[in-house]
């Protein structure tokens, strides 16, 4: 079974500052997706950013980028230049090619101004 | 456009009384999902639809939880004989297809008393 570990329960970053967000699976499979979602206190959970197992390129949004290492099966989330607006529970999720979907315990991010 | 729409936004009922819980996606989606979130968790998949394939539902975690969706549109999530373990935020989604990002709506939160 696909698992998804997200190592760290708490973060906090200063305003315009980079943080990292850390995200690990495990899976047998060699063709998957990977995908970081954002949910703002008491407000909706939106997509973040979207990974493609087989693209070796790192997926880049704006001030969201990853740093995806398939081999070491590590999906981190950078946030350039943090905004207040940032403040958030951050998902990592997996969904496999045979739609196993699984998501991490998520990590609540705070912005500091 | 509209977006994803589950109601009721809260619920609140005795333990022992079934509660049934409703979603509109995003017209044209034709991927629906549910998922269970407890305060301060991650999400846990419940059951997702693909068109008129038969769900998966093997992240329903007893027999007391049923879903359906009618039409290849509007889905309901029922739970008989709630117990207070079921206490949570339910959450559905939807998407183009599987694999693609997903579109959450704002959740119920469910309380048994």
């Amino acid at each position: 079974a696909q698992t998804v570990t997200q190592s760290q329960p708490e973060m906090s970053v200063q305003e315009a500052e980079t943080v990292t967000l850390s995200c690990t699976y495990d899976t047998s499979e060699s063709n998957y997706y990977l995908f970081w979602y954002k949910q703002p206190p008491s407000r909706q959970m939106i997509l973040v950013i979207r990974q493609e197992a087989y693209k070796q390129q790192n997926a880049t949004e704006n001030r969201f980028s990853v740093n995806f290492q398939k081999a070491a099966k590590s999906f981190s989330l950078k946030i350039s230049d943090s905004q207040l607006g940032d403040t958030a529970m951050y998902f990592c999720a997996f969904i496999s090619g045979n739609n196993d979907m699984r998501f991490g315990a998520g990590t609540r991010l705070t912005v500091k101004p | 456009g509209a977006g994803v729409s589950q109601s009721p936004s809260n619920k609140v009922t005795e333990k022992g009384k079934d509660v049934e819980l409703r979603c509109d996606p995003i017209s044209g989606h034709t991927a629906l999902y549910w998922y269970r979130q407890s305060l301060g968790q991650g999400l846990e998949f419940l059951i997702y639809f693909q068109g008129n394939s038969a769900p998966d539902k093997s992240g329903l975690p007893s027999d007391r939880f049923s879903a359906e969706r009618t039409g290849g549109s509007v889905s309901t999530l029922t739970i008989q004989r709630t117990q207070q373990e079921d206490s949570a935020v339910y959450l559905c989604a939807s998407s183009t297809s599987l694999n693609q990002p997903q579109h959450f709506g704002d959740g119920t939160r469910l309380s048994i008393l």
